[in-house]
């Protein structure tokens, strides 16, 4: 596609329940990013894939929290028994990776946990 | 450790320049970047820098590196209202090329 895509561009859940969150990264980008972004505060790494592999985890805050890619292409952030805490913006990125770490971004995912 | 910082905020008069400063803990880092985010969007990449040089120019923007001291600054000339923005600055360390570490963000407000 034009550019990185991410759905639901807001999710409001409650606490307790599981959350899926999509990213679709820009045709022919091979590694592809997921941040976390809370209120007032810059951006926290949570996971990288290269191709469909994960050679940095480093960032999960929990075993609550799992990330998935398929095909090379799109991921999917999974947020198992949702805490409050979790309430941020879920940002995706993607580069072309092989060094290349120009990191093109997706609009996010407003997550709620009321 | 790896780590980036700004200040939070930062206040321009309209058509004046704007100096956006960051520090960096990662002597060994290979990028240094410098993202925008407007309400409600994702970040976008303004410019970058290699780390041996110590000046970049594009259009407006200028990028200032000093690697004795791990200070790398953004300058935004006669700035205008379309730059009220977050400007976030990112490091690539050489150890770990995959994991982009982000300061916390400069909040950038433009005065009449």
């Amino acid at each position: 596609g034009a550019g990185v895509s991410q759905s639901p561009s807001n999710k409001v859940t409650e606490k307790g329940k599981d959350v899926e969150l999509r990213c679709d990264p820009i045709s022919g980008h091979t590694a592809l990013y997921w941040y976390r972004q809370s209120l007032g505060q810059g951006l926290e790494f949570l996971i990288y894939f290269q191709g469909n592999s994960a050679p940095d985890k480093s960032g999960l805050p929990s075993d609550r929290f799992s990330a998935e890619r398929t095909g090379g292409s799109v991921s999917t952030l999974t947020i198992q028994r949702t805490q409050q805490e979790d309430s941020a913006v879920y940002l995706c990125a993607s580069s072309l990776g092989g060094g290349d770490e120009k990191l093109f971004f997706g609009s996010g995912t407003q997550l709620s946990v009321l | 450790g790896e780590d980036v910082e700004q200040s939070l905020f930062l206040s321009v008069r309209e058509g004046d320049s704007s100096v956006i400063n960051c520090t960096y803990t990662d002597s060994s880092s290979t990028y240094l970047y410098w993202y925008k985010q407007e309400p409600g969007a994702g970040l976008q990449l303004l410019t970058y820098i290699f780390s041996n040089m110590d000046m970049k120019q594009d259009q407006r923007l200028t990028v200032l590196l000093n690697k004795k001291d791990k200070h790398l600054s953004l300058r935004i000339a006669d700035t205008q209202t379309g730059d009220s923005a977050i400007y976030f600055c990112a490091e690539s360390p050489y150890s770990s090329a995959s994991k982009i570490i982000f300061g916390s963000g400069t909040r950038l407000s433009i005065r009449p």
